[in-house]
């Protein structure tokens, strides 16, 4: 069973471009969040969402930053108009279903993004 | 609000030897979990251990286990016959069953001495 992965590991962009990272829960998983991890810091709550729907977006910035999780496809955070606060590491976690192990979230690698 | 804090950042140990990794954490709710994460340079979050915090008995998975108080709100990670493969960012995480996501701690760097 495929753990999730994210892509891509590591992401240029200039200030002023769009990042786009891509997060495939595991099998059978249907929560996807996103977290963001600046340099020497803690995780930090983004986004929390289900097929076709956002349940808590109350740590997204509100502007230039969206997320989705279509029903076909993985799970794509946004962020438009990179400008350098917006390096960091960004994590996508996923859980099962079942109500015992649904606060269970288990983490891709992370994807690095460096903003030039 | 909830609040997450581990007030080491940084610990090292000798290798074989037992360390202790402190967290205290702030909720109102009952309902609740709490979570360690081990963070190594590979920069994968990997779940060490898991805490619900309705049972009394302190989690144990193997070298790993914790002290849990509820009352003083504190649950410290104890890794035992430690290896150097334990060289680690730790962080303690609190998961509330009606908010569905985790708060972290800052992190505790963990260095092995061989």
């Amino acid at each position: 069973n495929a753990g999730v992965m994210q892509n891509p590991r590591h992401l240029v962009r200039r200030r002023g471009q769009e990042a786009r990272l891509r997060c495939s829960p595991m099998k059978g998983h249907s929560h996807v969040y996103w977290y963001r991890q600046l340099p020497e810091e803690g995780l930090k709550f983004m986004v929390y969402l289900q097929k076709e729907n956002i349940i808590d977006e109350s740590g997204m910035p509100k502007e230039r930053f969206s997320a989705e999780f279509p029903k076909e496809g993985p799970s794509i955070l946004r962020i438009q108009q990179v400008v350098r606060g917006d390096s960091a590491a960004y994590f996508c976690a996923s859980s099962p279903e079942t109500p015992l192990t649904k606060n269970i979230q288990y983490f891709g690698a992370g994807t690095r993004l460096s903003v030039l | 609000a909830q609040t997450v804090t581990q007030s080491q950042p940084e610990m090292s140990v000798q290798e074989a030897e037992t360390v202790t990794l402190s967290c205290t954490y702030d909720t109102s709710e009952s309902d609740y979990y709490l979570f360690w994460y081990k963070q190594p340079p590979s920069r994968q979050m990997i779940l060490v251990i898991r805490q619900e915090a309705y049972k009394q008995q302190n989690a144990t998975e193997n070298r790993f286990s914790v002290n849990f108080q509820k009352a003083a709100k504190s649950f410290s990670l104890k890794i035992s016959d430690s290896q150097l493969g334990d060289a680690a960012m730790y962080f303690c995480a609190l998961y509330r069953q009606g908010a569905q996501k985790l708060v972290f701690g800052q992190g505790t760097r963990l260095t092995i001495n061989p």
